[in-house]
C-alpha cells in the first residue's frame, strides 16, 4: 500500500525559502504512470494546487506561484521535494503531497504538514 | 485557469436524507476530468469520485457523481453520521488544476 509522508521545518522566517520533502513508501516513484503533486491549504480555507513532477523530472507549476516554486525528484531516495522562495505570511498553510494518477485524480495524499511563516 | 464554483456554501441536513452538491466550471472541463474529495477536520482530503462519475476504491455506493461540460453534481443518497464534512470538487483536465471553494455539509 503506497503511503506519502511530508517532512520539513514547521517554522520559516519571512523572505527565506520553504523546503519540504515527501517520502513515498510501499511503491516506487519511478514506476511511471503517476505525477507527484504539492497542494496547500491556508488556515480555514480551500485547496490550492502548487505543481507536479514526473519521475523523469518534468514539471508543471501553477502560474500564480511559478516564479517562486521549484519541485524536484530524487528517485534513489523515493522522494520528491518542494522549494518555495521569498516566503511571506501569506504562505502560511498546511502543505500536502499527493499522487496524481492522471485520469484518476489525486488518489493518495500525505497527512499534511503545517508551515508557519513568522519571524 | 478554470474557476470552479460550488453551491451551496453550507448544506444542513439530517442523517438519512439525500444530499445534492453542485460544482459549476467557468469553462468546459476536459474529458470530464472532475473529481470530488471529502475532508474532515485535521485530515487530508480523501478522493471520492474521479472522472465525474467513477467511485474511488473503497467508497460506498451511496456516493455518486454525475455531469459533464460545466455542470457537475455529487449526490449522497442517504446520509450517514460520518458523511458530515467539507466537500471539494477539482478539475484536473487543464493545467493549472483548480479546486472549488468547498461545500460544508453539516448536521441539521
Amino acid at each position: 500500500q503506497v503511503q506519502l509522508q511530508e517532512s520539513g521545518p514547521g517554522l520559516v522566517k519571512p523572505s527565506q525559502t520553504l523546503s519540504l520533502t515527501c517520502t513515498v513508501s510501499g511503491g516506487s516513484i519511478s514506476s511511471g504512470g503517476y505525477y507527484w503533486s504539492w497542494i496547500r491549504q491556508h488556515p480555514g480555507k480551500g485547496l490550492e494546487w502548487i505543481g507536479y513532477i514526473y519521475y523523469s523530472g518534468s514539471t508543471y507549476y501553477n502560474p500564480s506561484l511559478k516564479s517562486r516554486v521549484t519541485i524536484s525528484v530524487d528517485t534513489s531516495k523515493n522522494q520528491f521535494s518542494l522549494k518555495l522562495s521569498s516566503v511571506t505570511a501569506a504562505d502560511t498553510a498546511v502543505y500536502y503531497c499527493a499522487r496524481d494518477r492522471a485520469a484518476n485524480a489525486f488518489d493518495i495524499w500525505g497527512q499534511g504538514t503545517m508551515v508557519t511563516v513568522s519571524s | 485557469e478554470i474557476v470552479l464554483t460550488q453551491s451551496p456554501g453550507t448544506l444542513s441536513l439530517s442523517p438519512g436524507e439525500r444530499a445534492t452538491l453542485s460544482c459549476r466550471a467557468s469553462q468546459s472541463v476536459s474529458s470530464s476530468y472532475l473529481a470530488w474529495y471529502q475532508q474532515k477536520p485535521g485530515q487530508a482530503p480523501r478522493l471520492l469520485i474521479y472522472g465525474a462519475s467513477s467511485r474511488a476504491t473503497g467508497i460506498p455506493d451511496r456516493f455518486s457523481g454525475s455531469g459533464s461540460g460545466t455542470d457537475f453534481t455529487l449526490t449522497i443518497s442517504r446520509l450517514e453520521p460520518e458523511d458530515f464534512a467539507v466537500y471539494y470538487c477539482q478539475q484536473y483536465g487543464s493545467s493549472p488544476y483548480s479546486f472549488g471553494q468547498g461545500t460544508k455539509l453539516e448536521i441539521k
